[in-house]
């Protein structure tokens, strides 16, 4: 089992650029997260899908989509990439609905500049 | 009042040393508790889960208050090893069956040959 695999690991955009992070997990959780972490903060989270086909606004939507097509993959897609964008993000899924334990992707450090 | 609020650190403790770490959290209906784990610039992992009765894992204890609202981790006998981000993670619900992890800042462990 790979777990939960993102790529890119790094990328740097320019402000206005375009992009998704890819997210796949081979665990067959139907739940799935997207998580940004700023220096010195705690994660916080950006949308959440709770299977195929369906997702939600987390506490940190703003600039950015999702969608969830298969219960493996869940891309996060930034359209016009601005500074404030520039963070760690962590794509994870869980299980239950509960989510009791979350199991997180290595990350993707993101600058835009 | 912080959501989740931790002690910052960092704490610099030599290898053998007793340590413990803080945290409260300001909603009353939160329903789970947890510590994760997370190293230098990789994915938070679950560390534990805190059990109102308390509980403990090797050289691991949590405890729980909910009167209070606070959290605890005990780490015996730290070994270098343990150096990482200990993050307080609070679970509660937020609506249509589905539920939110609201994470802490972390504490910052460092262990000193």
């Amino acid at each position: 089992n790979a777990g939960v695999t993102q790529t890119p690991k790094f990328r740097i955009l320019k402000i206005g650029q375009s992009m998704t992070l890819q997210c796949t997990q081979d665990m067959n959780h139907n739940y799935m997260y997207w998580y940004r972490q700023d220096p010195g903060m705690g994660l916080k989270l950006i949308y959440y899908s709770v299977g195929a086909g369906i997702t939600d606004k987390g506490e940190v939507p703003n600039g950015y989509n999702v969608s969830r097509s298969t219960t493996e993959d869940f891309p996060l897609r930034l359209e016009l990439a601005a500074p404030s964008q520039t963070s760690v993000y962590f794509c994870a899924s869980s299980y239950d609905a509960a989510g009791n334990e979350q199991f997180f992707g290595p990350g993707t450090r993101l600058t835009v500049l | 009042r912080k959501e989740v609020e931790q002690d910052p650190g960092p704490f610099n403790v030599p290898e053998g040393a007793t340590v413990a770490f803080n945290c409260t959290y300001s909603n009353s209906a939160s329903q789970s508790f947890f510590w994760y784990r997370q190293d230098c610039r990789k994915e938070p992992k679950l560390l534990m889960s805190v059990y109102s009765s308390g509980n403990e894992d090797g050289r691991f204890t949590a405890q729980l208050n909910r009167a209070s609202q606070y959290i605890s981790l005990l780490i015996r006998d730290s070994k270098l090893s343990d150096s990482a981000t200990y993050l307080c993670v609070v679970r509660g619900f937020r609506g249509a069956g589905s539920y939110q992890l609201t994470f802490g800042k972390g504490t910052k462990l460092s262990v000193i040959p």
